[in-house]
């Protein structure tokens, strides 16, 4: 079956570093949502890129899906103590059907 | 700004026994979703669910488990014969659309499985 596969499982930063989480998945994707989990609570959609190379801005966040559409990668600038939590990829497979990555968790240090 | 609703927030069930987890999804959300997360594990996929029927289910969506909106408003997922690897956190989720929209989830609820 598909696989989508985040790297790295964890990342401990200092507060005001920067972080990036990777997502690699084995099918080529028609679009890829990330989500932020904070400990102890749900998921929360952050974001849904569709088209092959796009890059957007949520504030300190930048989201790129890749030219191939196979991956996409979340970056952070200059962590804060509130982006702790746990990030998802998730893509659809199918029409009805979504399939979560691994998940990256990242702690900061204050 | 509306939210998924889930009860109950903690459900310990003995081995064996049935358990219905329910949800109230956002009012003018189409699809439904349920997914498990086992501690300290990814969100898996089980069911979605659109015009009162199963879209897709996962493998772990055997025979054990069914899911119903026995109104307009609950959406429910059942587990028969409990077994103690089922213990996880059950999240539902519900989109205004399919496929590529934006799930908005449930605080959970935490099944445990004595």
């Amino acid at each position: 079956g598909q696989q989508v596969m985040q790297i790295p499982q964890y990342q401990h930063v200092q507060e005001g570093e920067d972080f990036t989480t990777y997502c690699n998945s084995s099918t080529t994707l028609s679009n890829i949502q990330w989500y932020k989990q904070r400990p102890g609570g749900h998921p929360v959609f952050l974001i849904q890129l569709v088209k092959s190379g796009e890059v957007k801005k949520q504030k300190r966040l930048t989201f790129q899906f890749g030219e191939a559409k196979k991956n996409s990668s979340l970056h952070i600038t200059a962590t804060q103590t509130t982006d702790v939590g746990t990030y998802f990829c998730a893509v659809t497979s199918g029409t009805y059907k979504y399939i979560f990555g691994t998940g990256t968790r990242l702690k900061v240090l204050a | 700004e509306p939210e998924v609703t889930q009860t109950p927030s903690h459900q310990v069930t003995q081995m064996g026994q049935e358990v219905i987890l329910r949800c109230v999804p956002i009012s003018n959300h189409l699809y439904f979703y349920w997914y498990r997360q086992i501690l300290g594990q990814k969100v898996e996929f089980l069911v979605s669910f659109y015009n009162n029927e199963i879209s897709e289910k996962s493998e772990i969506f055997d025979d054990q488990f069914s899911v119903e909106r026995p109104d307009g408003s609950n959406f429910t997922l059942k587990i028969r014969s409990t077994k103690l690897e089922d213990s996880a956190m059950y999240f539902c989720a519900s989109s205004l659309k399919r496929g590529g929209q934006p799930q908005h989830f449930g605080d959970g609820t935490r099944l445990s499985i004595l």
